[in-house]
């Protein structure tokens, strides 16, 4: 089946230091990935949609310049979270589309998800 | 009204009962209907797809109901390995983007 990695699966670091997280598909090609945050006892919120190529879309209340999204090929997708403070520790989640799913109905693939505490 | 609404739980359940959980949803234009199973502090995993006759995998039952907008799962003879937060997920009327209802936790006792 479709597999998507994401690493770090976990990350500690110190209040100010920016955080890179890597979302890949390793067994197809995604046009489009999306990264949702998760903190505890809540859904899966979408952040935004990166679309290989072009510019992210963000979710409303979303700051696109402390996360910046950069998604330079089919198979990868990167969030950084920038000047990172502890109400960011957070879990993060990639997910990818096949861009041979044309049809409405296909699922997400997630990756393992990225523990974020910022200290 | 929220996009995707779930009974958060828990259900305290005894293995071998059999279980449902609904999920309303509010956009009336939308096409995909996914359950997935999320286990604590991990990614959540694809169950089922939702699709419109309704669907089965084993002991899981999925159906969907357009009129009244809202989708079920149906889980027989519990097991103790079907403990989990079941979110319910829907599309955002027919694009990519999907929504995630705030799950229903499942607790299945011996």
């Amino acid at each position: 089946g479709a597999v998507v990695s994401q690493h770090p699966s976990w990350v500690i670091c110190k209040s100010g230091t920016s955080v890179k997280i890597e979302c890949r598909s390793l067994d197809f090609q995604a046009t489009t990935m999306f990264w949702y945050r998760q903190f505890p006892k809540q859904s899966l919120m979408l952040m935004a949609t990166s679309n290989e190529g072009s510019k992210a879309t963000y979710e409303q209340g979303v700051e696109k310049d402390k996360f910046l999204i950069n998604h330079a090929s089919l198979t990868l997708s990167t969030l950084t979270v920038t000047s990172a403070h502890p109400e960011d520790s957070s879990f993060y989640i990639c997910s990818a589309r096949d861009r041979g799913d044309r049809q409405v109905g296909q699922p997400q693939h997630f990756g393992d998800g990225t523990r974020l505490s910022i200290l | 009204r929220k996009e995707v609404e779930q009974d958060p739980g828990p259900f305290n359940v005894p293995e071998g009962a059999t279980v449902a959980f609904n999920c309303t949803y509010s956009n009336s234009a939308s096409q995909s209907f996914f359950w997935y199973r999320q286990d604590c502090r991990k990614e959540p995993k694809l169950l089922m797809s939702v699709y419109s006759s309704g669907n089965e995998d084993g002991r899981f039952t999925a159906q969907l109901n357009r009129a009244s907008q809202y989708i079920s799962l149906l889980i027989r003879d519990s097991k103790l390995s079907d403990s989990a937060t079941y979110l319910c997920v829907v599309d955002v009327g027919g694009y990519q983007k999907v929504t995630f209802g705030t799950g229903t936790k499942l607790q299945v006792i011996p």
